[in-house]
């Protein structure tokens, strides 16, 4: 089975401190995404990553950054926690662009609390 | 660009009724077509996909087709279980690698 790990489920920080959430990956995919998840707004790109060191911003990437050293791991960092990146994050991975019909595989998520 | 407009919710049925949840596309090209289905507490997993117009992706009772005339992919159960209470994502991927997503529709199945 694909799997896509996000190693921490919940997370309560406090305004200003800085947070990362990690994600890997296990089958070698290209192409790995952040996304935020709030109520009535569905899913929302802050990042994604089409290879590695390679980073492109999505439809909300202010208040956030990415990294991506390593293939299976695609991090994202909140430089300075504030309490309206309170949120559901979920990370998700794909292989290559050569197929449209590529299906994501979604981690758990990460539920963060600023507080 | 590409975008994707399911039904609101929350769709509350009684288990055994018959579940309808609309979806419609607007893309450039032939996109492919997906509904992820997302369970309390957890991400997102893929329920059933289409490539092509007139494909019909089906999976654990669960069907859409895939209607290029009218650009819909509506999902479709004929008897729904209370453990089908999830919500529900319609999402289309064209040329890009980056999907589109829907809103998301919370369907909520009573005993």
């Amino acid at each position: 089975d694909v799997k896509v790990t996000q190693s921490s489920r919940y997370l309560v920080k406090r305004t200003g401190e800085k947070v990362f959430l990690e994600c890997v990956q296990d089958m070698d995919h290209e192409n790995m995404f952040w996304y935020r998840q709030d109520p009535g707004l569905g899913l929302r790109l802050i990042y994604f990553s089409y290879d590695v060191k390679m980073k492109e911003k999505g439809d909300i990437p202010e208040g956030y950054s990415v990294s991506r050293e390593k293939k299976e791991r695609f991090s994202l960092i909140l430089e300075s926690a504030s309490t309206n990146q309170t949120s559901m994050y979920l990370c998700a991975s794909s292989s290559g662009a050569s197929s449209g019909a590529n299906v994501l595989t979604f981690g758990a998520g990460s539920r963060l609390t600023v507080l | 660009g590409d975008s994707v407009t399911q039904m609101e919710g929350p769709v509350t049925l009684s288990e055994e009724a018959f579940l309808t949840i609309n979806c419609t596309y607007t893309a450039t090209g032939y996109p492919s077509l997906f509904w992820y289905v997302q369970y309390p507490g957890e991400g997102l997993q893929l329920l059933l996909k289409a490539t092509k117009a007139d494909d019909k992706g089906s999976n654990k009772g669960f069907e859409a087709t895939y209607r290029k005339e009218t650009t819909s992919f509506h999902l479709e159960k004929g008897s729904v279980q209370v453990s089908d209470s999830a919500v529900y994502f319609c999402a289309l991927r064209g040329g890009s690698y980056i999907p589109t997503f829907g809103r998301g529709t919370s369907l909520i199945v009573h005993p």
